[in-house]
């Protein structure tokens, strides 16, 4: 069974850099995309991007200045990296693997990050 | 951008019940249409992909139909663990996922 499990600070204050990290276990990172998707309290998902085994990434247009994505395939993790952050990124984050079909088959538990001073 | 408009917002239903929410793509998206299931503080279960195919373990009174730009997901006979927020997602050729604002299923 496909597990994901996210990990990093869950305050970050304004204009700093977010850094989240996805471990996945129970299957190789290879040969899929792995994707980082938000949510806002109380509010609908919003797709951050995807990135490759190789390195190879697509970010969402709304983010695209802002965001690095990066993999690690001897740990089995992926990473997130959102700059310049501010009130408006705090949001549950969720790691989730992109299924053949573009559907996103399995998730972490998600985890909150605050923008705050 | 594709934009996934979902309806209705908010649905009240009753255990036993006939349920069907729509999804309607800005464009037409073939089959690239999934649903989700979202319960508070939890993250979102695949019910369906390719818009009618059932995800493994996903019990068979959750049904998806559709094509295009218009796609329903129904759930025959509503059962007490149902109640929660649904969301539709949309795949393009320009790797874009946008998902609908989601529609709450909540107790009559």
């Amino acid at each position: 069974q496909v597990q994901l499990q996210e990990s990093g600070p869950g305050l970050v204050k304004p204009s700093e850099t977010l850094s989240l990290t996805c471990t996945v276990s129970g299957d190789s990172i290879r040969s899929y995309y792995w994707t980082w998707i938000r949510q806002p309290a109380g509010k609908g998902l919003e797709c951050i991007g995807r990135i490759y085994s190789s390195g190879s990434t697509n970010y969402s247009p709304s983010l695209n200045s802002r965001v690095t994505m990066s993999v690690d395939t001897s740990k089995n993790q992926f990473s997130l990296r959102l700059s310049s952050v501010t009130a408006a990124d705090t949001a549950v984050y969720y790691c989730a693997r992109l299924g053949r079909s573009g559907h996103f088959d399995y998730w972490g538990q998600g985890t909150l990050v605050t923008v705050s001073a | 951008d594709i934009q996934m408009t979902q309806s209705p917002s908010t649905l009240s239903a009753s255990v036993g019940d006939r349920v069907t929410i729509t999804c309607r793509a800005s464009q037409s998206i073939s089959n690239w249409l999934a649903w989700y299931q979202q319960k508070p503080g939890k993250a979102p279960k695949l019910l369906i992909y390719k818009a009618s195919s059932l995800e493994s373990g996903v019990p068979s009174r959750f049904s998806g139909s559709g094509s295009g730009t218009e796609f329903t997901l129904t759930i025959s006979g509503l059962h007490p663990d149902d109640f929660a927020t649904y969301y539709c997602q949309q795949y393009n050729v320009y790797s874009e996922w946008t998902f609908g604002q989601g529609t709450r299923v909540e107790i009559k």
